[in-house]
């Protein structure tokens, strides 16, 4: 079974900082991560997926990715009061379309 | 294109009470995927569906729980009889099968409360 471990915060972080959101996940034959995004009462929705080990940038997100160490990252970089959520790390399972999904980190973005 | 559609939204209903909850996937998805969401628990996969069959069922709790995928439109997921602790948000996803890499949309979810 695939653990994806995460703080459950909150992180809490002023306007324009950086914010980091950290994973750990314990099968080290995992190739693929996720970075899902869930506002209060809504559904997670994609906003990151990173392969290889360094760093993935999209826009003022950047997935970081360390196989060695078994951990994942996301910085948000500028946040933004928008960008309170809870970021929900996610891991395949090999050979299937399933994903065992932390519990998430909440991250509230004071104005 | 119209995303995921769950319905109830919301379902309050009491102990052993048989709740039914319904799903359509995106056209043109063959996979789709229940999930339960709790505080305590997080986000859990009960079931998934490719091409309409059951792939891992492995997260079903319990024989209290069924679910079916009669056509590629359209899935129900069952809880009979209810109990309290299966109160929760339930989401449903689809997504292109194939690769593990498929982003899963989901579903707005629908609230149960089981009284």
């Amino acid at each position: 079974q695939k653990e994806v471990e995460q703080n459950s915060g909150p992180l809490s972080v002023p306007e324009g900082a950086i914010a980091s959101l950290n994973c750990t996940y314990s099968d080290r034959g995992s190739q693929s991560f996720f970075w899902y995004r869930q506002y209060s009462g809504k559904s997670p929705e994609l906003i990151m997926f990173i392969y290889s080990n360094g760093d993935k940038e999209d826009g003022r997100f950047t997935a970081q990715l360390n196989k060695a160490s078994q951990y994942v990252s996301l910085l948000i970089r500028d946040s933004q009061p928008s960008d309170s959520a809870t970021y929900l790390c996610a891991v395949p399972h090999s050979g299937y379309s399933t994903l065992t999904f932390g519990k998430g980190t909440m991250l509230l973005v004071s104005p | 294109d119209a995303g995921v559609i769950q319905s109830p939204r919301h379902e309050v209903t009491e102990m052993g009470q048989e709740v039914t909850l319904r799903c359509k996937p995106i056209s043109g998805h063959n996979s789709l995927f229940w999930y339960r969401q709790t505080m305590m628990r997080g986000l859990e996969l009960l079931i998934y569906f490719n091409n309409n069959v059951p792939i891992d069922d492995s997260g079903m709790p319990e024989d209290r729980f069924s679910a079916k995928m009669p056509n590629a439109s359209f899935s129900t997921l069952k809880i009979q009889p209810s109990e309290p602790r299966d109160s929760a948000v339930y989401f449903c996803a689809s997504n292109l099968q194939g690769l593990h890499t498929d982003t899963q949309y989901f579903g707005p979810g629908t609230r149960l409360t089981v009284l």
